[in-house]
């Protein structure tokens, strides 16, 4: 079946520092890619997405390029911030059954920035 | 406009006990999707529904789990004799109707706050 595999945190930065975390996937077919974040206290929120190989994500500094040949969708951002601290979960989406595009997420990865 | 909404935002139960958890999607979306967030599994996808159309059980964990979705809208995730291994998490998501949006795989999903279970 279709799987995420994602870095496991968590993941302390100094703000201001370089981030990546990597996702790699499993899935037959052509997949969907999502990166969401859950913020402390909040729901789970989309932010970026890529629907075909070499398609590059982008929002609030974050960007994740899909790569068909590596199967995986990295997520970077150049410069954190402390409101970065949050969870961020690699996803993707496939047809299912009964026209289902489920998502299936990694294990996620906290993320926490000191200033 | 207003997004996907979840209640009770916490419930505690004792063991055995049933619990209903409801989900009010997002108005207009057709699909919705019910998944669980616990520690020791991450976030798993439970079931689906798009429409009037039968839904995907798949992920279903076990047979004291089951759901509705009334008139296309609202949904109700049941859980029968619970136990402690059901205590987590339980989030809802709608979508617009998967393929229409963008192309035949795009599928963007808005979360509720999630019910978190406790089971006693």
């Amino acid at each position: 079946g279709d799987s995420v595999t994602q870095m496991e945190g968590p993941v302390t930065l100094s703000e201001e520092a370089f981030l990546t975390i990597n996702c790699t996937y499993t899935a037959t077919g052509y997949p969907s890619l999502f990166w969401y974040v859950q913020y402390p206290g909040e729901g789970l929120q989309l932010l970026l997405k890529a629907t075909k190989a070499d398609d590059k994500g982008s929002n609030k500094g974050f960007e994740a390029t899909y790569r068909k040949e590596t199967t995986s969708f990295h997520l970077e951002k150049g410069s954190v911030q402390v409101s970065d601290s949050a969870v961020y979960f690699c996803a993707l989406s496939a047809p299912g059954g009964a026209g289902s595009y489920q998502l299936t997420f990694g294990k996620g990865t906290k993320l926490s920035v000191i200033p | 406009g207003a997004g996907v909404s979840q209640s009770p935002s916490n419930k505690v139960t004792e063991k055995g006990k049933d619990v209903e958890l409801r989900c009010d999607p997002i108005s207009g979306h057709t699909a919705l999707y019910w998944y669980r967030q616990s520690l020791g599994q991450g976030l798993e996808f439970l079931i689906y529904f798009q429409g009037n159309s039968a839904p995907d059980k798949s992920g279903l964990p076990s047979d004291r789990f089951s759901a509705e979705r009334t008139g296309g809208s609202v949904s109700t995730l049941t859980i029968q004799r619970t136990q402690q291994e059901d205590s987590a998490v339980y989030l809802c998501a709608s979508s617009a109707t998967p393929g229409l949006a963008g192309g035949p795989l795009y599928n963007e999903q808005f979360f509720g706050p999630g019910t978190r279970l406790t089971v006693l």
